[in-house]
């Protein structure tokens, strides 16, 4: 079954500042990877997500990076704001299953220094 | 314009006891499904649903049962609860499945098994 490595857990970045989160998966039969951004007392939400035909996608200040040899994906934030402060969780395609379920990364909890 | 919907936001349980928790959505989507998040383990799929009638395990259904009878409402039921079974409880929808389209989660159902 996949297992979907994050990194780190926990990441603490002055206003400003570039964050940086790092999921590794196992395989894949499917093209969907997206990453969820989660605030205390929600349910998560889909943040941006990637297909990886592109090696990168890009919306705003938010960046996913892909390497499709190397099996692993980011989430870059740039100018990071303490409205970005919350908990972020990359995602994966289970692939032994035929259809629906992704694999979720343990997440990481970031926090934003004014 | 809801999205997704649960209830009850908090509950506590004795062990052996039973209890159905709610999910309706009103975005018309076809999937819906049910994830725990426990720290340090990320969104673990419990049952999921991919219309009125159908019904799958995940990757954690022993304890839950769930039934579709509408394309709005797919309830989670505890039929004997454990301690192991503390968690908080996300429902969530989506119009083509996880792994081809966003996952819309309510906002979770915080469950303590004494």
């Amino acid at each position: 079954q996949q297992q979907v490595k994050q990194s780190p857990q926990s990441l603490i970045v002055q206003k400003g500042g570039i964050s940086i989160i790092n999921c590794a998966y196992e395989n894949t039969a499917f093209d969907y990877f997206p990453w969820y951004q989660q605030f205390p007392g929600k349910g998560p939400a889909l943040l941006i997500a990637i297909r990886p035909d592109v090696s990168e996608k890009k919306e705003g200040r938010f960046t996913i990076s892909f390497n499709k040899s190397a099996k692993q994906f980011s989430l870059h934030i740039m100018d990071s704001q303490p409205g970005d402060s919350a908990t972020y969780f990359c995602a994966a395609p289970e692939p032994t299953r035929p259809t629906n379920d992704m694999r979720f990364g343990a997440g990481t909890r970031l926090t934003v220094k004014p | 314009n809801a999205g997704v919907t649960q209830t009850p936001k908090f509950q506590v349980l004795k062990t052996g006891q039973s209890m159905t928790l709610q999910c309706a959505q009103d975005m018309n989507h076809e999937y819906m499904s049910w994830y725990r998040q426990d720290p340090g383990m990320g969104l673990r799929l419990i049952h999921y649903s991919v219309g009125a009638g159908i019904t799958d395990q995940g990757e954690v259904p022993n304890g839950y049962n769930v039934s579709r009878s509408t394309t709005e409402d797919f309830p989670l039921r505890l039929l004997s609860a454990a301690p192991s079974q503390t968690s908080v409880y996300f429902c969530a929808s989506s119009y083509e499945g996880p792994l081809f389209s966003p996952l819309h989660f309510g906002n979770g159902t915080r469950l303590t098994v004494t």
